[in-house]
């Protein structure tokens, strides 16, 4: 199967701070990612959709300006959970779509924020 | 999208076959069924899919009901590292219709492996 990676793999923050996470395909192009997220002992939610070249489709109840997604090329997507807060502590995965009828995921991120 | 219902656990012996029922009473002729699994704090690994077709690859079968409304995953010799939760997801693909092809989990099923 296709490989996904994301970097870094676990990070732990201060509040306040900023925190960037990406996502890379490594060996297709993906028109498409999806980040999500998921809370111990919960299942994954998605929190957003981004398209190569144009802007990302977040899901309900998800800050657009809090979650910012960059999808500049069709191998890289990155999520920067800014002015990072405890509640925001998660596990972040990113999948990547692409042709096909399945998707790829990510590794993940394991953020704690203090 | 249709929803699917899954046991919230499940054991079974290491060597034996695991079986993982599914059901998707509400699914229409467009969705697939879509097996994925998650080992503990990793990502999800594709399994298997199909539509109405039985289908088999070196990981597990997928058995589907004919009116489709309920399939079964089936892990033919679990080994421990099989432990996971498994989620059975149904979904119009990607590209399809428009589709963006984003797969809603639901809580799956933990499926603990025991020697």
């Amino acid at each position: 199967g296709a490989v996904v990676s994301q970097h870094p793999s676990r990070v732990i923050c201060k509040s306040g701070t900023s925190v960037k996470i990406e996502c890379r395909s490594l060996d297709f192009q993906a028109t498409t990612m999806f980040w999500y997220r998921q809370f111990p002992k919960q299942s994954l939610m998605l929190m957003a959709t981004s398209n190569e070249g144009s802007k990302a489709t977040y899901e309900q109840g998800v800050e657009k300006d809090k979650f910012l997604i960059n999808h500049a090329s069709l191998t890289l997507s990155t999520l920067t959970v800014t002015s990072a807060h405890p509640e925001d502590s998660s596990f972040y995965i990113c999948s990547c779509g692409g042709p096909g009828f399945w998707q790829f995921f990510g590794p993940g991120t394991r953020l704690t924020v203090l | 999208d249709a929803k699917t219902t899954q046991p919230t656990s499940m054991d079974c012996a290491e060597g034996r076959a695991a079986n993982l029922p599914c059901n998707h009473s509400t699914i229409s002729g467009n969705e697939y069924v879509y097996w994925y699994r998650q080992i503990h704090s990793q990502g999800p690994q594709y399994i298997i899919h199909g539509l109405k077709n039985n289908e088999t690859n070196e990981m597990a079968s997928l058995i589907i009901t004919e009116d489709r409304k309920s399939s079964t995953l089936i892990l033919p010799h679990a080994t421990l590292r099989d432990t996971a939760v498994y989620y059975c997801i149904v979904r119009v693909p990607m590209n399809y219709g428009g589709s963006q092809g984003n797969l809603i989990f639901g809580k799956g099923t933990k499926l603990s492996v025991k020697p």
